[in-house]
């Protein structure tokens, strides 16, 4: 089956720690992105990347990074930068281009304890 | 800067009507506009996608359209059914390949 799979789906941090969202697609997507979704509203754009060995901020990318060592993964990290990190985080992919269509996966909530 | 809203952010309406969901966006230089289905503590379901030289876009019950220069879009859902339920959320593609998102449209569907 090919899709983007995000683990875990529940996560829990302590103050001051560092955690990390997994994302993996088997799509062969070279752009993936992370968004962060709070309640009621839309997504906004943390970071993303559309070849392997780089990436770019988005929107609200403070208090977070990532890495793109391979073209099926691209993690993000919460930092305890992050000062209001109860959210629910979405990774997606596609295809680099102007009409391309985007997939996402099942989404984390991240509650902060 | 790309801004989109969503009219209304929420809809409760009665099994079997008809309804239009509403998407404008500041912005007309687009590459695509997509609509997606969120149901709760779910990710998104892609439902259609309108490129910027298309007025349509047709699935099922489902049918989209784009009018680019003055900057909107809407979803229209034939026969509602409870199953329809759920957030509703219209994103633009602009330059650099960014997806910018509207609030969504809460929608229930009652029996």
């Amino acid at each position: 089956d090919g899709g983007i799979t995000q683990s875990p789906k529940y996560l829990f941090r302590k103050e001051g720690q560092n955690v990390t969202l997994s994302c993996e697609q088997n799509l062969n997507h070279d752009a993936m992105y992370w968004y962060r979704q709070d309640p009621g509203q839309g997504l906004r754009l943390i970071y993303y990347s559309q070849i392997v060995n780089d990436f770019q901020k988005g929107d609200i990318a403070e208090g977070y990074s990532v890495s793109r060592e391979k073209k099926e993964s691209f993690p993000l990290t919460v930092t305890s930068a992050q000062k209001n990190p109860t959210a629910f985080y979405l990774c997606a992919s596609s295809i680099v281009g102007a009409g391309t269509e985007a997939f996402f996966g099942q989404g984390t909530r991240l509650t902060v304890v | 800067k790309q801004e989109v809203t969503q009219i209304p952010a929420a809809l409760s309406v009665p099994e079997g009507e008809n309804l239009v969901l509403n998407c404008s966006f500041t912005d007309s230089a687009i590459y695509n506009l997509q609509w997606f289905r969120q149901d709760p503590g779910k990710g998104l379901t892609s439902l259609l996608l309108i490129q910027s030289s298309q007025r349509e876009q047709t699935s099922g019950r489902l049918n989209a359209s784009l009018d680019k220069s003055s900057g909107r879009s809407t979803l229209y859902i034939a026969a509602s059914q409870p199953g329809d339920s759920a957030t509703y959320l219209c994103a633009v593609k602009g330059a650099g390949n960014m997806l910018t998102f509207g609030g969504g449209t809460r929608l229930m569907v009652k029996p």
